[in-house]
């Protein structure tokens, strides 16, 4: 079964620091997400990327994140300066052009901001 | 304002039992509704979309009332293994793509032998 890859597994940073998440994503998807989750707390939405671009991002995703598509394969989320806040699950999904069997989720990357 | 509420639970049941899981969300125009399962510390897997006139995959029965914006979930025979956090999940409803997800809480399901 095809899945999403996501590295590292677990990250520990300093505050301040850059951090860059990466994904890749299922090959033939075309719809690229990420999602965070804080200990505790529901799944919540970051950005949306579709045709090298973001087409939605939440209150969440300020100044301080950014995406990229850097090649054919990958995804990436950084965050520029990390706060303590920022610690949390970080899941990246992709999905197909019509959607209707929802996405698929990487295993995640859990973030610790020191 | 809360775009998908779920009942937290934890429910604990008994091997064999059946169980079921309600779900409301606010925003009508959404088009799209799943049922995601996570275990502790692991990402959302997609258990089952939900369609208007409802739906089954073996033990597992999907319900949707477009009318009360009201989802269900049913879990009938209950094994170990779906032991887990039953995740409600609606779409933005913008256009034909899937679009940005909201996420309930989840509700924490325990089955025990």
């Amino acid at each position: 079964e095809p899945e999403v890859t996501q590295t590292p597994s677990h990250q520990v940073t300093q505050m301040g620091q850059e951090v860059i998440l990466r994904c890749v994503p299922i090959s033939n998807h075309l719809y690229f997400y990420w999602y965070r989750q804080i200990l505790g707390q529901k799944v919540e939405f970051l950005v949306s990327f579709y045709n090298n671009e973001i087409s939605e991002k939440s209150e969440i995703f300020d100044d301080q994140f950014s995406v990229e598509r850097p090649d054919g394969s990958n995804f990436t989320l950084k965050i520029r300066s990390t706060k303590l806040e920022d610690s949390a699950m970080y899941f990246c999904a992709s999905s197909e052009p019509t959607g209707g069997d929802g996405y698929t989720f990487g295993s995640g990357t859990r973030l610790t901001v020191v | 304002r809360k775009e998908v509420e779920q009942d937290p639970g934890p429910f604990n049941v008994p091997e064999g039992a059946t169980v079921a899981f309600n779900c409301t969300y606010s925003n009508s125009a959404s088009q799209s509704f799943f049922w995601y399962r996570q275990d502790c510390r692991k990402e959302p897997k997609l258990l089952m979309s939900v369609y208007s006139s409802g739906n089954e995959d073996g033990r597992f029965t999907a319900q949707l009332n477009r009318a009360s914006q009201y989802i269900s979930l049913l879990i009938r025979d209950s094994k170990l293994s779906d032991s887990a956090t039953y995740l409600c999940v609606v779409n933005a409803g913008r256009g034909s793509t899937l679009g940005r997800l909201y996420f309930g809480r989840g509700t924490q399901l325990t089955v025990w032998p």
